[in-house]
């Protein structure tokens, strides 16, 4: 089993619209969680940090289930320049970041 | 600060020939990641370093593969001898701390023919 699993999607999606991504991680121990934001041929750039209590930041809100091993994202009236690649990511005491596949998002007008 | 610099951007190069992978890091930053990025594989964990010392290189695929780190400012990542599946874009990403967020370099796409 892969430590981090994403749906690929893609997920088509039109503008204004809101979509979520689930993410489910198989290490009961990490302890830190993010999402990263890439774009086509592009490095991987941190969208945001994930806390347990949840978190927003503008049009992204992050939820963070411990019990159930997952991370959400929600995007709120989704734009065209939010197409991209998005990575979930978690942290394990003494490793390094683990990297989902990615959920693709495509927003079309 | 600059960023995460790798050089170079793109590498095509003959199976067999010797390929390597240069980064600078963020100064400051104590710990330095090499992943590699692939369609069908994602982004895996190659190697990384916690001041300049290598923490976990069980992610590099075998012997041909070689990282260093000989100073706060820069690393290698070396394949010898290269081959066609070693193709892929790989990633030299800096963190302060760990279990922190890493800013990744804009890659090297290494192409092997």
């Amino acid at each position: 089993r892969k430590e981090v699993e994403q749906d690929p999607g893609p997920f088509n999606v039109p503008e204004g619209a809101t979509v979520a991504f689930n993410c489910t991680y198989s290490n009961s121990a990490s302890q830190s969680f993010f999402w990263y934001r890439q774009d086509c041929r592009k490095e991987p750039k941190l969208l945001m940090s994930v806390y347990s209590s949840g978190n927003e930041d503008g049009r992204f809100t992050a939820q963070l289930n411990r019990a159930s091993q997952y991370i959400s994202l929600l995007i709120r009236d989704s734009k065209l320049s939010d197409s991209a690649t998005y990575l979930c990511v978690v942290n394990q005491a003494g490793t390094a970041l683990i990297f989902g596949k990615g959920t693709t998002l495509s927003v079309s007008s | 600060d600059a960023g995460v610099i790798q050089s170079p951007r793109h590498e095509v190069t003959e199976m067999g020939q010797e390929v390597t992978l240069r980064c600078k890091p963020i100064s400051g930053h104590d710990y330095l990641f090499w992943y590699r990025q692939t369609m069908m594989r994602g982004l895996e964990l190659l190697i990384y370093f916690n001041n300049n010392v290598p923490i976990d290189d069980s992610g590099m695929p075998e012997d041909r593969f070689s990282a260093k780190m000989p100073n706060a400012s820069f690393s290698t990542l070396k394949i010898q001898p290269s081959e066609p599946r070693d193709s892929a874009v790989y990633f030299c990403a800096s963190s302060l701390g760990q279990g922190i967020s890493a800013f990744f370099g804009q890659g090297t796409r290494l192409t092997v023919v």
